[in-house]
């Protein structure tokens, strides 16, 4: 079974804190992504990543940032963590092609709350 | 304009009776994938299963099956014998090829089973 795993379930940071969310996955996938989901807006990608040290924007990549030093992990890092950064955030990973479409496995969620 | 719709904010059904989830969606491409996805209450995001453009047979997996309808760009999904588990947010989505493994979702449906 594919394993995704995220560092934490639930934060609780201060505005201003830099804050790191970490994702692990153990199915050796190439492509790595970060979400965040708020009520009424569904999932929208922060970044994703399709190679160790690459990046991509996804759609709402303003306030976050992210690493990919090796292939299995993919941190997202919130420079000075904002109210308006509050939700849920889901990590994912999916192989590069395959016979299922490049489906993608999710972690627990995090859900992060900025005071 | 939107690519793929979920119609159904919310449903109610009954246990043990049979339930179906609408999506339709807007591709242009010949060749693309679709995928739903169940959420509990948890927060983790489960893949439920797959269909690619060029399946000739509608997927199934266990109770759940897609209603694959090509022509009328619809993927609705069917859960046969609804279970109180069940309940849960469901999502489809849809990758094209060249979505840089990207996949777009929809708004979700949450589904409630009354025992």
């Amino acid at each position: 079974d594919v394993k995704v795993t995220q560092s934490s379930r639930y934060l609780v940071k201060r505005t201003g804190e830099k804050v790191f969310l970490e994702c692990v996955q153990d199915m050796d996938h190439e492509n790595m992504f970060w979400y965040r989901q708020d009520p009424g807006l569904g999932l929208r990608l922060i970044y994703f990543s399709y190679d160790v040290k690459m990046k991509e924007k996804g759609d709402i990549p303003e306030g976050y940032s992210v690493s990919r030093e090796k292939k299995e992990r993919f941190s997202l890092i919130l420079e000075s963590a904002s109210t308006n950064q509050t939700s849920m955030y889901l990590c994912a990973s999916s192989p590069s092609g395959g016979p299922v479409g490049d489906t993608q496995y999710f972690g627990p969620g995090t859900r992060l709350t900025v005071l | 304009a939107q690519k793929i719709t979920q119609t159904q904010p919310g449903m109610f059904v009954q246990e043990k009776e049979a339930v179906t989830l609408d999506c339709t969606y807007d591709t242009s491409d010949q060749s693309y994938g679709l995928f739903w996805y169940k959420q509990p209450s948890s927060g983790e995001m489960i893949f439920l299963i797959y269909q690619g453009s060029y399946d000739e047979q509608n997927a199934t997996e266990g109770r759940y099956s897609l209603n694959f309808q090509k022509a009328r760009k619809s993927a609705n999904l069917v859960i046969s014998a609804s279970q109180l588990g069940d309940s849960a947010m469901y999502f489809c989505a849809m990758r094209e090829p060249d979505s840089n493994y990207q996949l777009i979702w929809g708004a979700g449906t949450k589904l409630i089973i009354k025992p």
